[in-house]
C-alpha cells in the first residue's frame, strides 16, 4: 500500500529565510506527487505536482519541489519565505491509474513564520 | 470559473443519525472526490465518481455512501453517524483527462455528538 511521511509536524522558520518541508513516500511503481497548501478555514490548494520527466518542478508562489526515486523523497523549497506562506503544508502521491483510487495524504507540516 | 463550494459549512448532528453533504464541482468538472480531514490529519480517500457512477473508494465502510448528478454536483451520505465521524469533509472536482488536477472545496465541518 502507498503511504507518504513528513516528518517535520511543526517548522519555524523566519521571515526572509530559506524553507525546506520534507516528504518520503512508499510507493511500488512510478509515483505521481504532490504539495498542497492548507490555511485555517480554506480548502487545499495545489501548489506543484510531478508525474514524470524533469525531477525539478517549479509550482505556484515561488515554491519548488525535487523527485528523489533513490531516497524516495519529494521535498518542497522555497527560497524566501513570506509571513502569508504560514499555513499547513500536505505531501501526496497517487497511483498511476488515473486517479480511481484517491490520493494518499501525509499528515502535514506546520509552518510558522517568525517575524 | 465558480470553484467548487460546499454545503453547509458546518453541521452538528447526534450519534446515530444520518447526514448529507453537497458539493457543486467547478464549471466543466465530470470527475468529484470526497476525503475526511480528521483534526491534525491528512485527509483520507473516501470515493470517487465519474459520469455518475462510483469508480474508486477508499477504505471506508458502506454507511458512506455518495451520488453524482448530471450537472456533476454531488452528495456524500453517511448514515448511523459515529462521534469517530466528526472532521471536515471535503470535496474535490477535475476535468476529463486532467489526471490529478483537483480543484478542492472549503470543505463541510462535521460535528457529531
Amino acid at each position: 500500500a502507498q503511504s507518504v511521511t513528513q516528518p517535520d509536524i511543526h517548522i519555524t522558520v523566519s521571515e526572509g529565510a530559506s524553507l525546506e518541508l520534507r516528504c518520503n513516500y512508499s510507493y511500488g511503481a512510478t509515483p505521481y506527487l504532490f504539495w498542497y497548501v492548507q490555511s485555517p478555514g480554506q480548502g487545499l490548494q495545489l501548489l506543484l505536482k510531478y508525474f514524470s520527466g524533469d525531477t525539478l518542478v517549479q509550482g505556484i508562489k515561488g515554491f519548488e519541489a525535487e523527485f528523489k526515486r533513490s531516497q524516495s523523497s519529494f521535498n518542497l523549497r522555497k527560497p524566501s519565505v513570506h509571513w502569508s506562506d504560514a499555513a499547513e503544508y500536505f505531501c501526496a502521491v497517487g497511483s498511476s491509474g488515473g486517479g480511481a483510487d484517491g490520493l494518499t495524504f501525509g499528515k502535514g507540516t506546520h509552518l510558522i513564520i517568525q517575524p | 470559473e465558480t470553484g467548487v463550494t460546499q454545503s453547509p459549512t458546518h453541521l452538528i448532528k447526534t450519534r446515530g443519525q444520518q447526514v448529507t453533504l453537497r458539493c457543486s464541482s467547478q464549471s466543466g468538472h465530470n470527475t468529484v472526490s470526497w476525503y475526511q480531514q480528521a483534526l491534525g490529519q491528512g485527509p483520507q480517500f473516501i470515493f470517487q465518481y465519474y459520469r455518475e457512477e462510483e469508480n474508486g473508494r477508499g477504505n471506508f465502510p458502506p454507511r458512506f455512501s455518495g451520488l453524482q448528478f448530471p450537472n456533476y454536483s454531488s452528495e456524500l451520505n453517511v448514515n448511523a453517524l459515529e462521534l469517530d465521524d466528526s472532521a471536515l469533509y471535503l470535496c474535490a472536482s477535475r476535468p476529463a483527462g486532467a489526471n490529478y488536477g483537483y480543484t478542492f472545496g472549503s470543505g463541510t465541518r462535521l460535528t457529531v455528538v
